[in-house]
């Protein structure tokens, strides 16, 4: 079975500041990593996925992400938050050859202007 | 959103009755998929489709069916809808099985 936890349900910070969301997987085999972000009553856009390779991927809207394999985990990161950055954010796991994504509970950041 | 429509976008309806949900597509993916929304839960997939006419079931696809007759449309049935039911239904498209999902704007159903 494989699984995703966002240990934060909410995440504050000050605009200008460092933004993290935390995430971290189980799953068998080689993983396939994703973060999604959800603004009020839209749906899920992508912001980026690591599939091999450089452990640092970069994304949409200055988002980063930092796979590390020894501690399972996807950290989402943006080094100067935007009020606009306020969403919901959502850390997703597939395996390989697998269709079948599994999400996390998701992480609502606040941004403070 | 990715080319991807969906309808009616708001519905509110008794326990009991069918509902059916559309998802339209302009990118000509093979691959659909919808999933639910709720709290706490994130997103959980209740049927894919691989192909018109092909198919299959997700993790929560108890109390609903799916069908795919064209390319771009993919439907949505709740045969007797129930409270727990009550969700956000997103639909979602991708190229290949192991391609990047991209979603919908959601359908927000109220059954009471």
């Amino acid at each position: 079975a494989q699984s995703v936890a966002q240990p934060e349900d909410q995440v504050n910070v000050a605009e200008g500041n460092p933004l993290t969301v935390k995430c971290t997987y189980s799953v068998s085999g080689n993983p396939y990593l994703f973060w999604y972000v959800q603004y009020p009553n839209r749906g899920l856009q992508f912001l980026l996925k690591y599939i091999t390779g450089d452990n640092l991927v970069k994304g949409s809207y200055g988002f980063e992400a930092e796979f590390n394999k020894s501690q399972t985990s996807f950290h989402l990161k943006k080094p100067s938050a935007l009020v606009s950055d306020s969403a919901l954010y959502f850390c997703a796991v597939r395996k390989l050859d697998d269709y079948k994504l599994s999400f996390g509970a998701g992480t609502t950041v606040t941004v403070r202007a | 959103d990715a080319g991807i429509t969906q309808s009616p976008r708001h519905k509110v309806t008794e326990t009991g009755t069918p509902v059916t949900l559309r998802c339209h597509q302009t990118e000509n993916h093979r691959y659909m998929y919808w999933y639910r929304q709720d709290p706490g839960h994130g997103l959980r997939l209740i049927h894919y489709s691989y192909g018109v006419k092909d198919t299959d079931k997700g993790e929560v696809s108890d109390g609903y069916s799916v069908s795919r007759s064209k390319t771009e449309d993919f439907l949505l049935t709740l045969e007797s809808a129930t409270s727990s039911q009550t969700s956000v239904y997103f639909c979602a498209i991708s190229e290949g099985l192991v391609e990047t999902q991209y979603f919908g704007p959601g359908t927000r159903l109220l059954v009471l």
